[in-house]
């Protein structure tokens, strides 16, 4: 199962939105609406932001969502903060077993 | 609350096997499945697995052909993830996550366990 395609970095100013995309296939992201993102600050285990492609935990600002078209899932980060500087992940349950993508380096210019 | 408290770092040498403990609290230990991740470092994250801690089933990826093991014991809610054969680019962090509630192995991970750092050197 290869990994899912995301950028490995991206960036936006205090109060913009930014938009992180998670691609994969039919057998995957396409396939299932099994799609979660955590948030990882470094030396920090990773949390749950959105699951279920579009479902947010509690607690979690609704600053964060999800989306999903086709192959890829979406995680957009609207009036960014400071402390959404992190590194955001998505996973995708995939035949039987679940694949995460690459990672992608938000930063808060 | 949920919570999942795991094992401390270790060093090992090459060769060696490594078992990495999870020990779950605040939920219904055997009704939720347990997943096995990894993060090298400064690298991503890896699934390794998952298990059913009501009937021990497991499902892993095929990549580590048969080094990686999952268990449990119910009577002490914990599980374990032990890995054969190390060599170094098994040095990572491996974090146990709660799955799902059963049946539904296809969900994601919610809670997360604070990680246990594996050092594999000669």
């Amino acid at each position: 199962q290869s990994a899912l395609t995301q950028p490995p970095s991206a960036s936006g100013s205090p109060g913009q939105s930014v938009t992180i995309s998670c691609t994969g296939t039919y057998s995957d992201v396409g396939g299932w609406n099994y799609v979660s993102w955590y948030q990882q600050h470094p030396g920090k285990a990773p949390k749950l932001i959105i699951y279920e492609v579009i479902k947010r935990p509690s607690g979690v600002p609704d600053r964060f969502s999800g989306s999903k078209s086709g192959n890829t899932a979406s995680l957009t980060v609207s009036g960014l903060q400071a402390e959404d500087e992190a590194d955001y992940y998505c996973i995708s349950y995939a035949s039987s077993n679940a694949v995460f993508g690459g990672g992608t380096k938000l930063t808060v210019l | 609350q949920v919570q999942l408290v795991q094992s401390g770092a270790e060093v090992k040498k090459p060769g060696a096997s490594v078992k990495v403990s999870c020990k779950a609290s605040g939920y219904t230990f055997t009704g939720y499945y347990i997943h096995w991740v990894r993060q090298a470092p400064g690298q991503g994250l890896e699934w390794l697995g998952r298990i059913n801690p009501d009937s021990g089933g497991t499902n892993d990826v095929q990549k580590f052909q048969g080094r990686v093991s999952m268990t449990r014991d119910t009577s002490i809610t914990t599980a374990y993830m032990e890995l054969t054969g190390l060599r170094s680019d098994d040095t990572a962090v491996y974090y146990c996550a709660r799955g799902g509630p059963l049946p539904y192995y296809y969900k994601n991970p919610d809670y997360w366990g604070q990680g246990a750092l594996v050092t594999v050197s000669s």
